[in-house]
């Protein structure tokens, strides 16, 4: 399979300040990234597609200017969290899609990042 | 948008038993994967099966996408394999997955 990583895997941080995740293709390349928020027992909600190269494609309902989204090569998008509030406090999973992998379809995804926001 | 269901939302089992998961789907797809998310959050890609039967050691899977379901099953369960298990679907490459609220499997020695 392919391997994604995040960075960092949990973080605690005071309200009003910003914070970056890190997710990384480690072993393959990665035209598309997908970023997913998932509350306490609850499933993975869809946050924005990341493309490489190009503006983010958020879902509605997620401020495209609270969460920054930057694909700037093929192996490597960030997701900043900017202001952050006790709200924002939740599970952050990115995956990855390889265009080349004979699994075109198949998605690989990091083991996530707990933001803890007080 | 597509939709999915999974079935039972919650299963106790007791360590040796078998089970079966179900996925429904409400549109045709192109891809399907089945996830089992560990006590830490992580997911682990357990099938990545759009259509047709594949098996990996105690686990197997079936997908029949005429009919728009897929089944996990899983033999001599163990109670490692507790944790919660997600179907997530997608209708076209270039599209993000979408997933089903999951099973919640307990496997109790």
């Amino acid at each position: 399979g392919a391997v994604v990583s995040q960075h960092p895997s949990w973080v605690i941080c005071k309200s009003g300040t910003s914070v970056k995740i890190e997710c990384r293709s480690l072993d393959f390349q990665a035209t598309t990234m997908f970023w997913y928020r998932q509350f306490p027992k609850q499933s993975l909600m869809l946050m924005a597609t990341s493309n490489e190269g190009s503006k983010a494609t958020y879902e509605q309902g997620v401020e495209k200017d609270k969460f920054l989204i930057n694909h700037a090569s093929l192996t490597l998008s960030t997701l900043t969290v900017t202001s952050a509030h006790p709200e924002d406090s939740s599970f952050y999973i990115c995956s990855a899609r390889s265009p080349r992998d004979r699994l075109y379809n198949e998605q690989f995804f990091g083991p996530g990042t707990r933001l803890t926001v007080l | 948008g597509i939709q999915v269901e999974q079935s039972p939302p919650d299963l106790i089992l007791q360590e040796g038993a078998n089970s079966t998961l179900r996925c429904n789907f409400s549109d045709s797809v192109n891809n399907l994967q089945w996830f089992h998310q560990n006590p830490w959050g992580q997911l682990i890609n357990l099938f990545y099966i759009p259509s047709g039967t594949k098996q990996n050691g105690r686990l197997s899977a079936t997908t029949v996408a005429t009919e728009r379901y897929s089944l996990l099953y899983i033999s001599s369960s163990q109670t490692t394999d507790s944790g919660v298990y997600f179907c997530a679907v997608a209708n076209s490459g270039n599209t993000p997955l979408v997933f089903g609220k999951g099973t919640r499997l307990s496997v109790i020695a």
